[in-house]
Order: structure tokens, then C-alpha cells, then sequence
């Protein structure tokens, strides 16, 4: 199975700075189907970009995911005071699905 | 609109028994592997299981195998997960979901609470 690692595991930052999340993979996805996702308490997870770096719809554009093979990121440009969430990324490039373990953006 | 909504869920005994339905609608529900995936309170994801496009091929995460079992009706746009001899570490919300065209897509999920 593929396993996702993500980093750090907690990312302490005020509104309106950059928040940059990793997720890396132990083996290359071959097609890159790599989705990351919000998630707030009592919530369901909110789509927010998929094939590494296609956003949703509706997504703003202060999110944006680059990265292949091992390596993924996302990147918030300027943090919003309702960004402050868990963030976790999610392969579906290979069998079975795999999840990443989770960044939580909290505010400093 | 790509909507899935999935029901059944509720509270158990340890032991018991219960079957999660997830309706699909707005794509061609036959042409798509589905699949259920779970999250414990405060918890991770984790895959459960997942059913080919024709319901021959299922897979099971080894923590539910043996016990739960995945089907799907494709005349009602339907997927299915019997969940039997549950456990209190089942507990979790579990959504159905699906891709297309590379984009995931997922229910709002449903609670199974397994508690004495």
C-alpha cells in the first residue's frame, strides 16, 4: 500500500501569511491522482484540489497544489481567517485508497 | 450534479448488524468502481472496500474482511455495505464514494456507532 506522510503535523500561523503543506508518497504515483481536502470539526471533507494540482469548483485561488511523483504540495497564499482547519491529503492512483495523516492549520 | 447520499446508519450493539445504502445519481453509475471509506472520531481515513463497475470484484481492507460485505445494484443506481459482527472500533463515519474523470467525489457520510 502506498503511504502518504504529511508535514507538519501542526502549522501555527497568522491570518493573511503563506501556509505550505507537504505530502509525500512512498512510492511514485504514476498518474499523479493526487487530492488534498479541508476539513473542519463535524464536518464532511471538502474537495479542494485533485490530479495534484486541478482546483475544485468553487475553490478560491489562494489554494493551489503542485507536485508529482513523491513529492506533493499545497499552498495557501494568504490565510483567511475560515482556512484555519485539518488538512489531509489522498491518493487514488493506486489500490487500495490511502490517506495521509493529517496538517492542522491553527492560528498563532 | 454528481450527488451521493448514503443512509442506514445508526447505533449497534457490539456484535450486531447493520446495512449502509448510498444513493448515486447524476452520472452513469454502472461505469464506476465505488468504494466506502471510514473515519473514527478524531481519527484518519481509511479505505474499507471497494466494487467493480459489474459488482464481480470486491476488495476489503483486512480490518473488516470477513465481515463486511460490499454489492451493488445497478438497475437502482445503488451500493451497498453489510456490516455484520460489528465492533466498537468500527465506530466511524463512513462515506460512499467514487471518481470520475479523475475527480473525486464523495457522500456527506453517515454514523455507525457501535456501543453497548
Amino acid at each position: 500500500d502506498i503511504v502518504l506522510t504529511q508535514s507538519p503535523g501542526t502549522l501555527a500561523l497568522s491570518p493573511g501569511e503563506r501556509a505550505t503543506l507537504s505530502c509525500r508518497a512512498s512510492q511514485s504515483l504514476t498518474s499523479d491522482y493526487l487530492a488534498w481536502y479541508q476539513q473542519k470539526p463535524g464536518q464532511a471533507p471538502r474537495l479542494l484540489i485533485y490530479d495534484a494540482s486541478s482546483r475544485a469548483t468553487g475553490i478560491p485561488d489562494r489554494f493551489s497544489g503542485s507536485g508529482s511523483g513523491t513529492d506533493f504540495t499545497l499552498t495557501i497564499t494568504r490565510l483567511e481567517p475560515e482556512d484555519f482547519a485539518v488538512y489531509f491529503c489522498h491518493q487514488y492512483d493506486t489500490s487500495p485508497l490511502t490517506f495521509g495523516g493529517g496538517t492542522r492549520v491553527e492560528i498563532k | 450534479e454528481v450527488h451521493l447520499v448514503e443512509s442506514g446508519g445508526g447505533l449497534v450493539k457490539p456484535g450486531g448488524s447493520l446495512r449502509l445504502s448510498c444513493a448515486a445519481s447524476g452520472f452513469t453509475f454502472v461505469s464506476y468502481t465505488m468504494n466506502w471509506v471510514r473515519q473514527a472520531p478524531g481519527k484518519g481515513l481509511e479505505w474499507v472496500s471497494s466494487i467493480s463497475r459489474s459488482g464481480d470484484d470486491k476488495y476489503y481492507a483486512d480490518s473488516v474482511k470477513g465481515r463486511f460485505t460490499v454489492s451493488r445494484d445497478n438497475a437502482k443506481n445503488s451500493l451497498y455495505l453489510q456490516m455484520n459482527d460489528l465492533r466498537v472500533d468500527d465506530t466511524a463515519v463512513y462515506y460512499c464514494a467514487t471518481y470520475l474523470w479523475e475527480v473525486p467525489y464523495w457522500g456527506q457520510g453517515i454514523l455507525v456507532t457501535v456501543s453497548s
